[in-house]
């Protein structure tokens, strides 16, 4: 069965510091691979996707993801972490049409 | 503005009541979504529909109900059957394409007491 893994729940940052959080998936074919952004008690806006082609996406408010098949990974990055970042974050695969499998969340702290 | 409109953001019932989530979008997609989120969870599947008056069960379908009269709105009902119904309940939307993102709605947080 496919599944989204995030390995960290919580992840802590300065503020201005680099970032990256990790998603692993499991998917037999060609993965459609999302990045969304959840602010507390929000919907769930969406960062970035994959389809196919460049496997390095940019995606809004300074984010990027890089696609790597050997590893079946899709980390999220972004050079340098606002305020405001703080947020839940969800990686999720397109298993088939119209439906996403979701990992669990990483929800980033940054700090002063 | 084009969007995904969920009411109430925050609703309580007694156990044993049924109640029902609305969700409404004016995106003119074809799918709508039903997600269930509990913390460190991620979100669950609930139902989904592609088109009017069908839809389908996603991974937790049991003790929900939901119709799809019109292409605009799909409304969930919770039923008394549903075990643990506390939780955060998010609709979603997307145009009928096998990769296309999918548009969220606020949330509605149902607290049963």
């Amino acid at each position: 069965a496919q599944s989204v893994t995030q390995p960290d729940i919580h992840i802590t940052v300065s503020e201005g510091a680099s970032l990256e959080l990790r998603c692993n998936y499991s998917y037999g074919a060609t993965p459609y691979l999302f990045w969304y952004v959840q602010s507390p008690g929000q919907g769930l806006q969406l960062l970035l996707k994959y389809f196919s082609g460049d496997t390095l996406v940019q995606g809004i408010k300074g984010f990027e993801a890089e696609f790597k098949r050997s590893q079946s990974s899709f980390n999220l990055r972004k050079p340098s972490v606002h305020w405001s970042d703080a947020a839940e974050y969800f990686c999720a695969v397109g298993t088939g049409f119209q439906k996403l499998v979701f990992g669990t969340g990483t929800r980033l702290l940054v700090s002063p | 503005d084009g969007g995904i409109t969920q009411s109430p953001k925050y609703l309580f019932r007694k156990e044993g009541q049924n109640v029902t989530l609305s969700c409404e979008q004016n995106l003119n997609h074809d799918a709508m979504y039903w997600y269930r989120q509990d913390p460190g969870q991620g979100l669950r599947l609930i139902y989904y529909s592609q088109i009017v008056n069908d839809f389908q069960k996603g991974d937790i379908a049991e003790g929900y109900s939901v119709s799809r009269e019109k292409k605009e709105s799909f409304p969930l009902t919770v039923t008394s059957a549903q075990k643990n119904p506390t939780a955060f309940y998010l609709c979603a939307s997307s145009i009928i394409e096998e990769a296309d993102e999918q548009f969220f709605g606020p949330g509605t947080r149902l607290t049963v007491l």
